[in-house]
């Protein structure tokens, strides 16, 4: 099946500093990429969808300018948390989708955040 | 309105018995898609077993069955034979109409119990 990685796996900050987080796909191209926050024994929260090429469309609430969200090529997404803070310390996940196929989406497994 | 309900916060299961997880979702859509993901302590999402709104039959994987009602918009995910290794958070999850998006339920942890 498709691979989808995320680095780094675990980082910990200092607050006020900026933190990004890779999500490829490995061996397949991704048009379309999400990221997802999900907190302790909690469900999976929709950030932004991240097209390829074009600017990412952020759920409500999220804000974009602290979310800083690239898709530069078909296998690349970046999520840049900016100035982090504590309340932003969360398991945050990407997922992948093969261009026109909306019944496969595959998921990255994962970076924990913590921000002191 | 919530999209996607698990009304089981947690369920213990003895080994080797069957466990069934409620989902319900709510759409207007004729087309949507159906997915029921596993979630270890390790965090990664491991897709389970995918139930498309215009299937007529019901969908299996291995030890997976999805119990699709479409009339009352349930699709139950049922775990045969358990094994002590499936204990995890199981979410179902929703794509509606040409929507890459899924939107997830609150989930439900799952114990097997020896």
């Amino acid at each position: 099946g498709a691979v989808v990685s995320q680095h780094p796996s675990r980082v910990i900050c200092k607050s006020g500093t900026s933190v990004k987080i890779e999500c490829r796909s490995l061996d397949f191209q991704a048009t379309t990429m999400f990221w997802y926050r999900q907190f302790p024994k909690k469900s999976l929260m929709l950030m932004a969808t991240s097209n390829e090429g074009s600017k990412a469309t952020y759920e409500q609430g999220v804000e974009k300018d602290k979310f800083l969200i690239n898709h530069a090529s078909l296998t690349l997404s970046t999520l840049t948390v900016t100035s982090a803070h504590p309340e932003d310390s969360s398991f945050y996940i990407c997922s992948a989708s093969l261009a026109n196929s909306y019944n496969e989406q595959f998921f990255g497994p994962g970076t924990r955040l913590t921000v002191l | 309105a919530q999209k996607i309900t698990q009304t089981q916060p947690g369920m213990f299961v003895q080994e080797k018995e069957a466990v069934t997880l409620d989902c319900t979702y709510d759409t207007s859509d004729q087309s949507y898609g159906l997915f029921w993901y596993k979630q270890p302590s390790s965090g990664e999402m491991i897709f389970l077993i995918y139930q498309g709104s215009y299937d007529e039959q019901n969908a299996t994987e291995g030890r997976y069955s999805l119990n699709f009602q479409k009339a009352r918009k349930s699709a139950n995910l049922v775990i045969s034979a358990s094994q002590l290794g499936d204990s995890a958070m199981y979410f179902c999850a929703m794509r509606e109409g040409r929507d890459y998006k899924l939107s997830f339920g609150a989930g439900t942890t799952v114990t097997v119990r020896a």
